[in-house]
Protein backbone atom coordinates (compact mmCIF):
# COMPACT_ATOMS: atom_id res chain seq x y z
CA UNK A 1 0.00 0.00 0.00
CA UNK A 2 0.56 3.51 0.13
CA UNK A 3 3.57 5.36 2.05
CA UNK A 4 4.05 9.10 2.64
CA UNK A 5 6.87 10.43 4.44
CA UNK A 6 7.09 14.28 5.26
CA UNK A 7 9.50 16.37 6.51
CA UNK A 8 10.72 18.73 8.21
CA UNK A 9 8.52 17.63 11.74
CA UNK A 10 9.03 20.91 12.86
CA UNK A 11 10.00 24.27 11.09
CA UNK A 12 10.29 27.59 12.30
CA UNK A 13 10.67 30.64 10.63
CA UNK A 14 10.82 34.32 10.62
CA UNK A 15 7.87 36.17 9.50
CA UNK A 16 8.05 37.33 6.13
CA UNK A 17 10.45 34.30 4.81
CA UNK A 18 9.35 31.24 3.04
CA UNK A 19 8.54 27.74 4.38
CA UNK A 20 9.16 24.58 2.23
CA UNK A 21 7.58 21.14 3.38
CA UNK A 22 8.17 18.00 1.23
CA UNK A 23 6.74 14.69 1.18
CA UNK A 24 7.81 11.34 -0.90
CA UNK A 25 5.39 8.63 -1.81
CA UNK A 26 6.06 4.98 -2.69
CA UNK A 27 2.84 4.02 -4.85
CA UNK A 28 3.46 5.25 -8.24
CA UNK A 29 -0.21 4.55 -8.80
CA UNK A 30 -0.93 7.65 -6.48
CA UNK A 31 -2.32 10.88 -8.59
CA UNK A 32 -4.02 13.24 -6.40
CA UNK A 33 -1.95 15.03 -3.51
CA UNK A 34 -3.80 17.61 -1.19
CA UNK A 35 -2.08 19.25 1.62
CA UNK A 36 -4.02 20.06 4.63
CA UNK A 37 -3.96 22.76 7.50
CA UNK A 38 -4.60 21.22 10.46
CA UNK A 39 -4.97 24.80 13.90
CA UNK A 40 -5.26 23.77 17.10
CA UNK A 41 -8.67 22.41 18.24
CA UNK A 42 -9.86 22.36 14.61
CA UNK A 43 -10.31 19.95 11.76
CA UNK A 44 -7.52 19.70 8.90
CA UNK A 45 -8.54 21.80 6.58
CA UNK A 46 -7.68 21.83 2.28
CA UNK A 47 -5.35 24.31 1.63
CA UNK A 48 -4.32 23.41 -1.86
CA UNK A 49 -4.26 20.22 -4.15
CA UNK A 50 -2.64 19.04 -6.94
CA UNK A 51 -2.99 16.50 -9.81
CA UNK A 52 -0.38 14.03 -11.83
CA UNK A 53 -1.10 15.85 -15.11
CA UNK A 54 0.32 19.36 -13.17
CA UNK A 55 4.03 19.52 -12.25
CA UNK A 56 3.13 22.96 -10.09
CA UNK A 57 -0.17 24.76 -8.92
CA UNK A 58 -0.34 28.52 -7.20
CA UNK A 59 -2.51 29.76 -4.56
CA UNK A 60 -2.22 33.66 -3.75
CA UNK A 61 1.12 32.82 -1.39
CA UNK A 62 0.88 28.82 -1.41
CA UNK A 63 2.65 26.74 -3.91
CA UNK A 64 2.68 22.87 -4.80
CA UNK A 65 5.51 21.53 -7.10
CA UNK A 66 5.39 18.16 -7.91
CA UNK A 67 7.94 15.33 -9.71
CA UNK A 68 5.86 12.38 -10.48
CA UNK A 69 9.31 10.59 -11.29
CA UNK A 70 11.15 11.66 -8.36
CA UNK A 71 7.97 10.53 -6.49
CA UNK A 72 8.22 13.70 -4.29
CA UNK A 73 5.68 16.89 -3.52
CA UNK A 74 6.51 20.24 -1.69
CA UNK A 75 4.59 22.86 -0.70
CA UNK A 76 5.89 26.53 -0.73
CA UNK A 77 4.42 28.90 1.32
CA UNK A 78 6.14 32.82 1.02
CA UNK A 79 5.69 35.62 2.86
CA UNK A 80 4.77 34.10 6.14
CA UNK A 81 2.65 35.78 8.27
CA UNK A 82 1.81 34.32 12.14
CA UNK A 83 -1.33 33.26 11.41
CA UNK A 84 0.32 30.49 9.25
CA UNK A 85 1.37 28.85 12.17
CA UNK A 86 -0.35 25.36 12.26
CA UNK A 87 0.45 21.80 11.13
CA UNK A 88 0.53 20.68 8.01
CA UNK A 89 -0.37 17.40 6.41
CA UNK A 90 0.72 16.28 2.62
CA UNK A 91 -1.43 13.21 1.55
CA UNK A 92 -1.67 10.81 -1.44
CA UNK A 93 -4.27 8.65 -3.15
CA UNK A 94 -3.56 5.98 -5.75
CA UNK A 95 -7.63 6.77 -7.36
CA UNK A 96 -10.06 4.38 -8.06
CA UNK A 97 -12.60 3.38 -5.98
CA UNK A 98 -12.41 1.85 -2.72
CA UNK A 99 -8.41 3.34 -2.12
CA UNK A 100 -7.57 5.43 0.66
CA UNK A 101 -6.11 9.05 0.96
CA UNK A 102 -2.80 8.63 2.89
CA UNK A 103 -1.49 11.21 5.20
CA UNK A 104 2.23 11.97 6.14
CA UNK A 105 2.66 12.75 9.83
CA UNK A 106 2.77 16.32 9.42
CA UNK A 107 4.70 19.33 10.13
CA UNK A 108 4.46 21.92 13.01
CA UNK A 109 4.99 25.18 11.44
CA UNK A 110 5.89 28.36 13.56
CA UNK A 111 6.25 31.26 12.25
CA UNK A 112 8.07 34.03 14.66
CA UNK A 113 6.99 37.55 14.85
CA UNK B 1 -24.17 26.99 7.68
CA UNK B 2 -21.53 24.65 8.97
CA UNK B 3 -20.21 22.22 6.33
CA UNK B 4 -19.48 19.30 8.16
CA UNK B 5 -20.61 18.86 11.61
CA UNK B 6 -20.26 16.62 14.27
CA UNK B 7 -21.41 15.94 18.27
CA UNK B 8 -20.49 16.13 21.15
CA UNK B 9 -17.30 18.38 20.12
CA UNK B 10 -16.05 16.63 23.83
CA UNK B 11 -16.88 13.02 25.23
CA UNK B 12 -15.11 11.70 28.37
CA UNK B 13 -16.21 8.75 29.26
CA UNK B 14 -15.22 5.30 31.55
CA UNK B 15 -14.10 2.32 30.40
CA UNK B 16 -16.27 0.01 29.76
CA UNK B 17 -19.16 2.48 28.33
CA UNK B 18 -20.82 2.57 24.93
CA UNK B 19 -20.94 5.48 22.97
CA UNK B 20 -21.72 7.79 19.90
CA UNK B 21 -20.54 10.38 17.41
CA UNK B 22 -22.67 12.04 14.96
CA UNK B 23 -21.72 13.38 11.59
CA UNK B 24 -23.71 15.61 9.37
CA UNK B 25 -22.69 17.30 6.09
CA UNK B 26 -24.61 19.94 4.19
CA UNK B 27 -22.45 19.75 1.09
CA UNK B 28 -24.75 16.97 -0.85
CA UNK B 29 -21.89 14.68 -1.11
CA UNK B 30 -22.04 10.99 -1.56
CA UNK B 31 -18.67 9.71 0.31
CA UNK B 32 -18.14 10.38 4.23
CA UNK B 33 -15.49 9.23 6.40
CA UNK B 34 -14.47 8.50 9.71
CA UNK B 35 -10.67 9.28 10.37
CA UNK B 36 -8.96 8.69 14.28
CA UNK B 37 -6.46 11.26 15.02
CA UNK B 38 -3.43 9.84 17.52
CA UNK B 39 -1.72 11.67 20.39
CA UNK B 40 1.07 12.00 18.08
CA UNK B 41 -1.23 14.00 15.33
CA UNK B 42 -1.41 10.93 13.08
CA UNK B 43 -4.69 10.78 10.97
CA UNK B 44 -5.77 7.41 9.70
CA UNK B 45 -8.87 6.23 8.09
CA UNK B 46 -10.80 3.84 10.07
CA UNK B 47 -14.29 3.68 7.59
CA UNK B 48 -15.60 5.28 4.44
CA UNK B 49 -19.36 4.87 3.11
CA UNK B 50 -20.32 6.00 -0.58
CA UNK B 51 -24.11 6.57 -1.05
CA UNK B 52 -24.57 4.36 2.43
CA UNK B 53 -22.66 1.32 1.18
CA UNK B 54 -19.61 0.71 3.45
CA UNK B 55 -16.35 1.05 0.66
CA UNK B 56 -13.70 1.31 3.14
CA UNK B 57 -13.27 -0.68 5.94
CA UNK B 58 -9.48 -0.30 7.96
CA UNK B 59 -8.22 -2.86 10.42
CA UNK B 60 -10.37 -1.57 13.45
CA UNK B 61 -12.06 -3.47 15.98
CA UNK B 62 -15.30 -4.60 15.98
CA UNK B 63 -16.20 -2.79 18.93
CA UNK B 64 -16.64 0.53 16.27
CA UNK B 65 -19.32 0.04 13.80
CA UNK B 66 -20.55 3.16 11.44
CA UNK B 67 -23.72 3.59 10.72
CA UNK B 68 -24.87 5.90 7.82
CA UNK B 69 -28.80 6.59 7.87
CA UNK B 70 -28.44 8.61 4.31
CA UNK B 71 -26.18 10.28 2.32
CA UNK B 72 -25.78 13.16 4.72
CA UNK B 73 -25.11 11.49 8.28
CA UNK B 74 -22.48 8.90 9.06
CA UNK B 75 -22.61 8.25 13.00
CA UNK B 76 -19.53 5.98 15.04
CA UNK B 77 -20.94 3.64 17.40
CA UNK B 78 -18.09 2.70 19.81
CA UNK B 79 -18.85 -0.71 22.14
CA UNK B 80 -16.80 -1.35 25.41
CA UNK B 81 -14.26 2.03 25.06
CA UNK B 82 -11.02 1.24 26.12
CA UNK B 83 -8.00 3.30 27.37
CA UNK B 84 -6.47 3.21 23.95
CA UNK B 85 -9.46 4.47 22.11
CA UNK B 86 -8.70 8.33 23.78
CA UNK B 87 -8.09 10.00 20.40
CA UNK B 88 -9.85 13.09 18.36
CA UNK B 89 -12.07 11.37 15.61
CA UNK B 90 -12.44 13.29 12.43
CA UNK B 91 -15.53 12.98 10.02
CA UNK B 92 -14.94 14.58 6.27
CA UNK B 93 -16.76 14.19 2.99
CA UNK B 94 -16.32 14.07 -0.12
CA UNK B 95 -18.16 14.81 -4.26
CA UNK B 96 -17.40 10.87 -4.91
CA UNK B 97 -15.17 8.33 -4.04
CA UNK B 98 -11.42 8.02 -5.23
CA UNK B 99 -9.31 10.66 -5.66
CA UNK B 100 -11.80 13.24 -4.86
CA UNK B 101 -10.95 16.53 -2.33
CA UNK B 102 -12.42 15.96 1.51
CA UNK B 103 -13.64 18.27 4.19
CA UNK B 104 -13.39 17.81 7.62
CA UNK B 105 -15.35 18.27 10.54
CA UNK B 106 -14.21 19.81 13.37
CA UNK B 107 -12.98 16.69 15.78
CA UNK B 108 -14.65 15.04 18.68
CA UNK B 109 -12.11 14.36 21.72
CA UNK B 110 -12.67 11.28 23.11
CA UNK B 111 -11.20 10.85 26.38
CA UNK B 112 -11.74 7.45 27.74
CA UNK B 113 -10.52 7.33 31.48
Amino acid sequence: GENVEQHPSTLSVQEGDSAVIKCTYSDSASNYFPWYKQELGKGPQLIIDIRSNVGEKKDQRIAVTLNKTAKHFSLHITETQPEDSAVYFCAAHPGGYGNKLVFGAGTILRVKS
Amino acid sequence: DTAVSQTPKYLVTQMGNDKSIKCEQNLGHDTMYWYKQDSKKFLKIMFSYNNKELIINETVPNRFSPKSPDKAHLNLHINSLELGDSAVYFCASSPGQGEREQYFGPGTRLTVT
